[in-house]
This record gives structure tokens, sequence and C-alpha cells, in this order.
């Protein structure tokens, strides 16, 4: 079946480590997007990309940092300077098109944690 | 930059019973979409019902239906016939044509809880 696979499902960062979420998706999608939900809110915009090799940043790219060398991934890497990464991470992907009733479609999610 | 505001954090609804769930929304755009996802405790966002803003006709997914008032800028989502599984978190969310990377903007979201 086709969807996006988000990797791994929970995670935990030490000070001053960087971790790296996957997200890959066997959609043929053209555009995948990277959110942050903290608890009993919405989602809010990281890092999205159009096509392979480009990526622009969202509402809240500092701290985050992203890649696009495949067009089926689309890795999420936290730093260090992320103050606060405690959150859960949900990886998006769309068809690239200019009619935007087209939905996104969601991965499970990562779940990180700072030890 | 759009807005989105869902101003009810939690409501609850009766077991066969239908519930109203508000989002209004904040732009100077003509032609947009508008789309309602849902979260279960699973975490997974699953999109229920998407509302394009050139179409007078309200969308309707069986039990789930928009009520979509432009000039009021408002998109609600009722859900008739209410089932334990569609307790919930419930998103509102706005896409722009005009923005290239065709991201959504989301409402905070409403916890909905279903009563046996």
């Amino acid at each position: 079946d086709g969807g996006i696979t988000q990797s791994p499902k929970y995670l935990f960062r030490k000070e001053g480590q960087n971790v790296t979420l996957s997200c890959e998706q066997n959609l043929n999608h053209d555009a995948m997007y990277w959110y942050r939900q903290d608890p009993g809110q919405g989602l809010r915009l990281i890092y999205y990309s159009q096509i392979v090799n480009d990526f622009q940043k969202g509402d809240i790219a500092e701290g985050y940092s992203v890649s696009r060398e495949k067009k089926e991934s689309f890795p999420l890497t936290v730093t260090s300077a992320q103050k606060n990464p405690t959150a859960f991470y949900l990886c998006a992907s769309s068809p690239e098109t200019r009619k935007g009733n087209q939905p996104q479609h969601f991965g499970d999610g990562t779940r990180l944690s700072i030890l | 930059a759009q807005t989105v505001t869902q101003s009810q954090p939690e409501m609850s609804v009766q077991e066969a019973e239908t519930v109203t769930l508000s989002c209004t929304y904040d732009t100077s755009e003509s032609d947009y979409y508008l789309f309602w996802y849902k979260q279960p405790p699973s975490r997974q966002m699953i999109l229920v019902i998407r509302q394009e803003a050139y179409k007078q006709q309200n969308a309707t997914e069986n039990r789930f239906s928009v009520n979509f008032q432009k000039a009021a800028k408002s998109f609600s989502l009722k859900i008739s016939d209410s089932q334990l599984g569609d307790a919930a978190m419930y998103f509102c969310a706005y896409r722009s044509p005009y923005n290239a990377g065709n991201m959504l903007t989301f409402g905070g979201g409403t916890r909905l809880m279903v009563k046996p």
C-alpha cells in the first residue's frame, strides 16, 4: 500500500546532540512537509520541499535542518540549537499541483523527548 | 498571512447525536481551499472533508458535512449520528492557491468526546 513511513516512533535526545527523524513516501508525491505539534496545539510548519534538491523554511525553522536528495525521502535533523525539541513531529506529502484542493497525506509521527 | 481559529477547545456529544465544530479564518484572498482533519489517539492525521471556496455547495462525506459561509469566513463541521470512533482532535486548515508550496495553515484544534 502507498503511504508515508516515519521512523522511529519514539526518539530521545541528549543535551547537545543532533538527531534525525526519517520520512519516506511511496506515493510519488513531489511536495513534502515537516510539522511540529505541541500538546493541545495545532501543527506548525518547519520546512517544506517542492522538488528534489530544493527546500524552503516554514514558520519555525530555527534549530532544524532538512535535505531532499531523493524524491521519496525528506529527513529532518533536530540540532542542538533547538532548545525546546520535545514535541510530536509529523511528515506529510502532496502532489505538487496548482490545484490546491489536493490534500496532504500524513505519516504516523515521531515523538521526540529530551533525556 | 492567513489565520485559522477554532474557538472550541473541547466539545462533547452523546452517541448518535449531532455536533457542530466551529472554524473561522482570516484572509484577503477570494480563492482558497479548506480542510477538516481528524487526529485520533493514534495521532495520525486523517482527511475528513475538503471545500473549494469557489464552490457554493457545501461538501458532504457520509455523516460529515460542512457549513461554508464565505462572506462570514466560517467553515463549520457537522457530524451526524456521532459514533464512539469519532472521538478525536479535529483540525481546520486553510490552503492558499497563491502559495507556491501549497502549505496548510492549521487552527488550534477541537477535542471531541463522544459519550456512550
